[in-house]
C-alpha cells in the first residue's frame, strides 16, 4: 500500500545528543513536510520542501535540519541547539492542489 | 498573512447529540483551499475533506457536513449524532492555491461521552 512512514515510533535523545528521525514515501509526492506538535497543542511547521535537493525553513526551525537526497525521503536532525526537542514530530507529504497525507508520528523524549 | 482560528479548544457532548466545530480563516489568496483533518488519540491524522475556495457548496458524508461561508470566512464541520468514535482533536487548515503555505488552526478537542 502507498503511504508514509515514520520511524522509530518512539526516540529517546540524550542531553547534547543529535537524533534523526526517518521519513520515507512511496505516492510519488514532490512537496514533504516536517511538523512539530507539542501537547494539547495543533502543528507548527519546522521544514519542507517542495522538490528534490531543495528545502525551505518553516515557522520554527532553529535547532533542526533536513535533507532531500531523494524524492522518498526527508530526515529531520534535531541538533542538541534545540533545547527543548520533546515533542511529537509528523511529516507528510503532497501534490499541489491535494491534501497533505500524514504519517503515524514519532514521539521524540529527553532522557 | 494567512491563519487559521478554532475558537473552541475543547468539546464535550453525550452520545448521539450534534456538534458543530468552527473554523474561521484569513487569507488575502483569491483562490484558496480548506481542509479538515481528524486526530485520534493514536496521534495520526486522518484527512476528511478538502474544499476549494470557488466551492460553496456544503457537503454531506454520511453523519458529517461542512459549511462553508466565504461572506464570513468561515468553515464549519458539524457531526450529527456523535459517537465515542468521533473523540478525537480535529484540526482545520488553509493553503494557497497550489499547496503552498499549509497553515494549521490549533484544533478543537471533541469528546464524545457515552
Amino acid at each position: 500500500d502507498g503511504g508514509i512512514t515514520q520511524s522509530p515510533k518512539y526516540l529517546f535523545r540524550k542531553e547534547g545528543q543529535n537524533v534523526t528521525l526517518s521519513c520515507e514515501q512511496n505516492l510519488n509526492h514532490d512537496a514533504m513536510y516536517w511538523y512539530r506538535q507539542d501537547p494539547g497543542q495543533g502543528l507548527r511547521l519546522i521544514y519542507y520542501s517542495q522538490i528534490v535537493n531543495d528545502f525551505q525553513k518553516g515557522d520554527i526551525a532553529e535547532g533542526y535540519s533536513v535533507s532531500r537526497e531523494k524524492k522518498e525521503s526527508f530526515p529531520l536532525t534535531v541538533t542538541s541547539a534545540q533545547k527543548n526537542p520533546t515533542a511529537f514530530y509528523l511529516c507528510a507529504s503532497s501534490i499541489p492542489l491535494q491534501p497533505q497525507h500524514f504519517g503515524d508520528g514519532t514521539r521524540l523524549s529527553i532522557l | 498573512a494567512q491563519k487559521v482560528t478554532q475558537a473552541q479548544t475543547e468539546i464535550s457532548v453525550v452520545e448521539k447529540e450534534d456538534v458543530t466545530l468552527d473554523c474561521v480563516y484569513e487569507t488575502r489568496d483569491t483562490t484558496y483551499y480548506l481542509f479538515w483533518y481528524k486526530q485520534p488519540p493514536s496521534g495520526e491524522l486522518v484527512f476528511l475533506i478538502r474544499r476549494n475556495s470557488f466551492d460553496e457548496q456544503n457537503e454531506i458524508s454520511g453523519r458529517y457536513s461542512w459549511n462553508f461561508q466565504k461572506s464570513t470566512s468561515s468553515f464549519n464541520f458539524t457531526i450529527t449524532a456523535s459517537q465515542v468514535v468521533d473523540s478525537a482533536v480535529y484540526f482545520c487548515a488553509l493553503s494557497g492555491n497550489y499547496g503552498q503555505n499549509f497553515v494549521f488552526g490549533p484544533g478543537t478537542r471533541l469528546s464524545v461521552l457515552p
